[in-house]
């Protein structure tokens, strides 16, 4: 299995264009989520797929970032309009299990992708 | 309300040297916690997943530890490389809550 997949690596854009980032889970897993990563505030999770069904989108932080989850192994995460405090590595991360499991098995580890590293200028 | 902190915020030591990273947490109810690893520019990576039921995990030199009584954790690698420069991040499930928490992580740099 190739992992978690995230396209593209690196985006450079200017303010108020639209961004889209793509993620292809491991097959088989039915749970999927998006991070953001900066250096001030660390991993913070914008939205959580479980089975292709968005289950908690708390995180994402305002109006100009949704996902879709259309089938069970493609995700997109659009940023529209961007702006320079989105810069940022976005990560895919996905896992077998829902986990609300307690369980230490291999299905509750979330495996992630190498990340879209994403600035706006 | 559920946290994890982490300390030190960074460590730097010498090859071949051990040192051990800590994780308290206040997350309950508790389902799990994790170690991960992250290298520059890449995801995280994980090391071990611990249950309330565990002391101890170990993974090569890296070792896990976990007492749920005090809900503190720490990892420790013994006799460490130059290739464990990385942050670890320690990461704590509620049981039944749509919740993973991640602390800030440790940045540990290993010098020749």
């Amino acid at each position: 299995d190739a992992g978690v997949i995230q396209s593209p690596r690196h985006e450079v854009t200017e303010m108020g264009q639209e961004v889209t980032l793509r993620c292809k889970p491991i097959s088989g897993h039915n749970s999927l989520f998006w991070y953001r990563q900066t250096m001030m505030r660390g991993l913070e999770l914008l939205i959580y797929f479980n089975n292709n069904v968005p289950i908690d989108d708390s995180g994402m932080p305002e109006d100009r970032f949704s996902a879709k989850m259309p089938n069970a192994s493609f995700s997109t995460l659009k940023i529209q309009p961007s702006e320079p405090r989105d810069s940022a590595v976005y990560f895919c991360a996905t896992q077998l299990a829902a986990y609300r499991e307690r369980s230490n098995s291999g299905a509750n580890v979330l495996t992630f992708g190498a990340g879209s590293r994403l600035t706006v200028l | 309300k559920n946290q994890v902190e982490q300390s030190p915020q960074s460590l730097i030591i010498l090859e071949g040297k051990n040192c051990t990273l800590q994780c308290n947490y206040t997350v309950s109810p508790f389902s799990n916690l994790r170690w991960y690893k992250q290298d520059t520019g890449r995801g995280p990576v994980s090391l071990t997943i611990m249950t309330f039921s565990e002391n101890t995990k170990s993974n090569g030199r890296y070792t896990a530890t976990l007492d749920a009584d005090t809900k503190q954790s720490s990892l420790h690698i013994t006799a460490s490389q130059l290739s464990d420069s990385a942050s670890y991040i320690c990461v704590v499930s509620a049981l039944g809550a749509s919740k993973i928490i991640f602390g800030s992580g440790t940045r540990l740099s290993i010098r020749p």
